[in-house]
């Protein structure tokens, strides 16, 4: 199984302020025949089923804030939010979707300070 | 519109049976590969199992926890998906979700796609 390790698992950040998660992967999620990184990024509000942000690693759903962006190949990946809004806290979480089992990360934990 | 919708969580005794559904539109769906995905309260997410489409013979994999209880099963002509689920205990209870990837040219799966999830409560 592919193991995702993010950090940090808990990370608060002032209104304004840039927001950066880290998820690395045990091995590669870059599929060669397509030249795509198997990774999504995901926000979870309580009591809600986790959003889609971001797929092969960097496309943005349709929808999500441009402040939200992704960034990585191979096995090491970046979450970024430019300026942390009030209604961007939540659980973000990334997951490799390149074998199975489907895999992700622990989650952080996105507070204001 | 792509829009996967789950019914059939509910609440059940220790031991009994539920089966869960995943109705998938806007999608390709046949060459789909669907899996079920739970999350337990407060707990991260966990990978029940996949499905293949009539390709790969419909191949099914199973989590370690849930093997030999549970089974998915599909019926293209409608599109959805099942997650049998026998046997379920205390630690089943869990919001399920279904997640679909379809299948891109050359063969490969394209990005997930989630439902919204059900419920499913074991407890006596």
């Amino acid at each position: 199984d592919i193991v995702m390790t993010q950090s940090p698992e808990s990370l608060a950040v002032s209104l304004g302020e840039r927001a950066t998660i880290s998820c690395k992967s045990s091995r590669s999620v870059l599929y060669r025949s397509n030249n795509k990184n198997y990774l999504a990024w995901y926000q979870q509000k309580p009591g809600q089923a986790p959003r889609l942000l971001i797929y092969w690693a960097s496309t943005r759903e349709s929808g999500v804030p441009d402040r939200f962006s992704g960034s990585g190949s191979g096995t090491d990946f970046t979450l970024t939010i430019s300026s942390l809004q009030a209604e961007d806290v939540a659980v973000y979480f990334c997951q490799q979707y390149y074998g199975t089992p489907l895999t992700s990360g622990q989650g952080t934990n996105l507070e204001i300070k | 519109e792509v829009q996967l919708v789950e019914s059939g969580g509910g609440l059940v005794q220790p031991g009994e049976s539920l089966k869960l559904s995943c109705a998938a539109s806007g999608f390709s769906f046949s060459g789909s590969v669907i899996h079920w995905v739970r999350q337990a309260s407060g707990k991260g997410l966990e990978w029940v199992g996949r499905i293949r489409g009539k390709a790969d013979n419909y191949g099914t994999l199973y989590a370690a926890s849930v093997k030999g209880t549970f089974t998915i099963s599909r019926d293209d002509s409608k599109e959805t998906t099942y997650l049998q689920m026998n046997s379920l205990k205390t630690d089943d209870a869990a919001v399920y979700y279904c997640v679909l990837q379809q299948q891109l040219d050359g063969g490969a799966y394209g990005e997930p796609y989630w439902g919204q999830g059900t419920l499913v409560t074991v407890s006596s």
